[in-house]
């Protein structure tokens, strides 16, 4: 298994400019998430979705978008670039369990963005 | 929202020395996870651990999920130790990480 993958590993946005960011999981996940981390700060959650067709917003969702069209795979889309978009982008899967079997999130390598 | 409150913020050991991370939180959990970030960013799952003790290899984390914290040790440490230590949490419906701000390890040869 591949796991989480993320693609592409580093991008240079200018002002303005839109963008896909890549997020695969192959372990059969039912939930998948996006998480932005800043410079020196813990991750934070942007959007996350519970299956195919259902995305809901987390933490930090404005500037962003996504859709889930399959169990696979959850782009996110950042649509006119702002330098306060500059960060590192996570995307995250898990098996949406709940009670004590618990619902453990792999994280993928992430995307370093900067927006210029 | 819950708070997650992460102590010490900044560590420095010599190599092969124990160190305790700690993680309290404001109210009760349903998930929490301790996570290893290396140098290259990487987020490395270390445990899951809502509740109760877990051990793998060197490390160990045990979770009073009634008293609200969490506890990491790391013994004999090494220089690959070296990193961010995250704790995050999810509290109440659905699965939304919240994570604390990290404690950043360095191990010293």
């Amino acid at each position: 298994n591949a796991g989480v993958t993320q693609t592409p590993k580093f991008r240079i946005l200018k002002i303005g400019q839109s963008m896909t960011l890549q997020c695969a999981q192959d372990m059969n996940h039912n939930y998948m998430y996006w998480y932005r981390q800043d410079p020196g700060m813990g991750l934070k959650l942007i959007y996350y979705s519970v299956g195919a067709g259902i995305t809901d917003k987390g933490e930090v969702p404005n500037g962003y978008n996504v859709s889930r069209s399959t169990t696979e795979d959850f782009p996110l889309r950042l649509e006119l670039a702002a330098p306060s978009q500059t960060s590192v982008y996570f995307c995250a899967s898990s098996f949406g369990l709940a009670g004590p079997l618990g619902d453990e999130q792999f994280f993928g390598p992430g995307t370093r963005l900067t927006v210029l | 929202g819950i708070q997650v409150e992460q102590s010490p913020p900044d560590l420095i050991l010599q190599e092969g020395a124990n160190s305790t991370l700690r993680c309290n939180f404001s109210d009760s959990v349903n998930n929490l996870q301790w996570f290893h970030q290396n140098p290259w960013g990487q987020l490395i799952n270390l445990f899951y651990i809502p509740s109760g003790t877990k051990q793998n290899g060197r490390l160990s984390a045990t979770t009073v999920a009634t008293e609200r914290y969490s506890l990491l040790y790391i013994s004999s440490s090494q220089t690959t130790d070296s990193g961010v230590y995250f704790c995050a949490v999810v509290a109440g419906y659905g699965n939304k990480l919240v994570f604390g701000a990290g404690t950043i390890l360095r191990v010293k040869s």
